[in-house]
């Protein structure tokens, strides 16, 4: 089935650095999202991104944090700078309108 | 704001037996759409089923679920348990269809034997 790439899979960076996770949707998908899981609890939508522009983003995505899709590359989430409670797992999704999300694997971000 | 609650840790199962795990849900929205979502190990999380309709049994891949708007439940079941449904089972609510802004539960960790 279709498939949604996150590169890299885990990222190991000290407190203050920038980081930018890297995630490559399914390829006629409109619609991208980030949800973040610290360990032990459940995944938390963080953004939804359409067109170009943030559609919505909850308390969690703080202003440290943005994302961009530049000329249909990458989507990226950026982290800068990056504090402790960073560390995470951060799943990258992807759908078209009025269809169902595709996850990616995600990626183990270590802030240090 | 929304929440969803799951049976937590890990559900231990034998093959062939029956396998309920169960969600709740808090809303305020009159309509909420309701998943289930599998993440088998080293897999991404891939959508199992979803319900909107209230009293109406949705089943994909072996799987049953009925949304119960009276109790808020969405209970994932399925009659005989394989080996092959040991995986994280989340339960997430949405307010779209396409479930744009998921509100998922902590998960519940399925481990069938033999």
């Amino acid at each position: 089935g279709p498939k949604v790439l996150q590169i890299p899979s885990h990222q190991i960076i000290d407190m203050g650095q920038m980081v930018t996770l890297n995630c490559d949707p399914v390829s006629n998908h409109l619609y991208f999202y980030w949800y973040k899981q610290i360990l032990g609890q459940q995944m938390e939508f963080l953004v939804n991104f359409y067109n170009g522009k943030v559609m919505e983003k909850s308390k969690l995505f703080k202003d440290q944090f943005s994302v961009e899709r530049p000329d249909g590359s990458y989507f990226t989430l950026k982290i800068q700078p990056t504090a402790l409670e960073d560390s995470a797992v951060y799943f990258c999704a992807s759908s078209q309108s009025n269809e169902r999300l595709f996850f990616g694997h995600g990626t183990k971000l270590s802030v240090l | 704001g929304d929440s969803v609650t799951q049976t937590e840790g890990l559900v231990t199962l034998t093959e062939g037996l029956p396998v309920m795990l169960n969600c709740t849900y808090q809303t305020i929205y009159s309509n909420p759409f309701l998943f289930w979502y599998v993440q088998h190990l080293n897999e991404s999380p891939r959508l199992l089923l979803k319900s909107f309709t209230d009293n109406k049994r949705t089943e994909h891949q072996g799987f049953h679920a009925t949304l119960h708007k009276s109790s808020s439940s969405f209970h994932l079941q399925k009659s005989s348990a394989q080996l092959s449904d040991s995986a994280l089972y989340y339960c997430a609510l949405s307010v779209d269809s396409a479930g744009n802004k998921l509100t998922f539960g902590i998960g519940t960790r399925v481990l069938v034997r033999p």
